[in-house]
This record gives C-alpha cells, structure tokens and sequence, in this order.
C-alpha cells in the first residue's frame, strides 16, 4: 500500500508569498495517477491538479504541480487571500488514498 | 454542469447499517466514476469505493467486507451501504464523480454528516 507524506503540516505565510508544499509516495509511483486538492472549511475539497502537474478545468495559473518518482510539489506563485486553506495530495493505485494534509495558513 | 447531493439519515446505531444516496444532476450517471470519500471531524480524508456504470466496481480494502454502492441508472443516482458501523465510522460522507478515470475526482457533493451514536 502506497502512503503519502505531505509537509510541512502548516505553513504560515504571508499573501503574496509563494508556497510550496511537498508530497512524498512510500515507493516510487507514477505521475500518471497523482493530483492535489485544495480544501476550505466547511467545503468539499477542490481538484487543482491532476496527473501531477496538468491543471483542473478552472484553476488558475498560480497553482503548478511537478514532480516525479517519490516527490511531487504543489507550489502557489502568490497567495491570495482565498488561497488560504488544507492542500491533499491524493494516488490511486488500484486503490485511491490521500496525504494527511497540509495546511497553508496566514502568518 | 453537473451537480451531486448527498441524502440519508443523520444519525445511525452501533452495528447497524448506513445508507446514503447520491442524486446526479445535470448529466446521465452513464459514462462517469462515482466515488463515496468520507472525512472523520478534524481528520484527513478516507476512499471508500467507485462504481462505473460498466459494473466495474473498486473497494478500499480495509472497508472492503462492510461496504457496497450500487447505481440507479433510472434515477441518476448511486449508493453507500456501510454495515456493522461504530463510533468511528463518524464522518462527513462525500460523493463524488469523475468522467475521465476514477483517478481523481472534479465533481463533489456538499457532503453529508452521518453521526454514529446509540
């Protein structure tokens, strides 16, 4: 079974930063089958990206995803208010399962 | 656009049986993945299962013997039957749906809380 490791846990930044957030498979996997979420309170999560780095139909340029093997990366070129939230990287090999999170908070 | 609405009651038993439904609006249900995802209060988030219209269905092995979703082509909805529940099947129960490959998921409902108490 594939796990995946995401940190930092929080990260507090300031809007207008850039973010980025790590994630990181137990074993190598493919990026074929990688994506990341973005969740605010009270919402369902949000697909940003899928298969590692290709963009959700509607996202917005800020958010990139990269990454190959056992480490992906989700980076925000400059946080925004909205922005603000609990980020999941989530695979699927034969079985889906998501990274415990990372919460980008305002420092 | 697509729209997904999760229904069923709020409150269940130790040992009984959950059930939610999941009603599809703005599309056939035909030629979609439909996931059930829960998410314990505070907790991270946990794949219970997909079904695809074709009869594929797909379980998380560690809820494998205690879980079902079935389709209702005829009324554009799919279920979750969760059996044997305990407190720590507690959580916010989302549905949702994909078209491309079950990989990941763009369509979510709002999510449904499902409290299991005597």
């Amino acid at each position: 079974e594939i796990v995946l490791t995401q940190s930092p846990g929080t990260l507090p930044l300031s809007p207008g930063e850039r973010a980025t957030l790590s994630c990181r498979a137990s074993q190598s996997v493919s990026s074929n089958y990688l994506a990341w979420y973005q969740q605010k309170p009270g919402q369902a999560p949000r697909l940003l990206i899928y298969a590692a780095s290709n963009r959700a139909a509607g996202i917005p340029g800020k958010f990139s995803g990269s990454g190959s093997g056992t480490d992906f990366t989700l980076t925000i070129s400059r946080l925004e208010p909205e922005d603000f939230a609990v980020y999941y990287c989530q695979y699927y090999g034969g079985s889906l399962t998501f990274g415990g999170g990372t919460k980008v908070e305002i420092k | 656009h697509v729209q997904l609405q999760e229904s069923g009651p709020g409150l269940v038993k130790p040992s009984e049986t959950l059930s939610l439904t999941c009603t599809v609006s703005g599309d056939s249900i035909s030629n979609y993945y439909w996931s059930w995802i829960r998410q314990s209060p505070g907790k991270g988030l946990e794949w219970l299962g997909y079904i695809h219209y074709s009869g594929t269905i797909n379980y998380n092995p560690s809820l494998k013997s205690r879980v079902t979703i079935s389709l209702d082509t005829s009324k554009n909805q799919f279920s979750l039957r969760l059996s044997s529940v305990t407190v720590a099947d507690t959580a916010i129960y989302y549905c949702a749906g994909d078209k491309m490959t079950g990989v990941w998921y763009y369509y979510w409902g709002q999510g449904a809380l499902v409290t299991v108490s005597s």
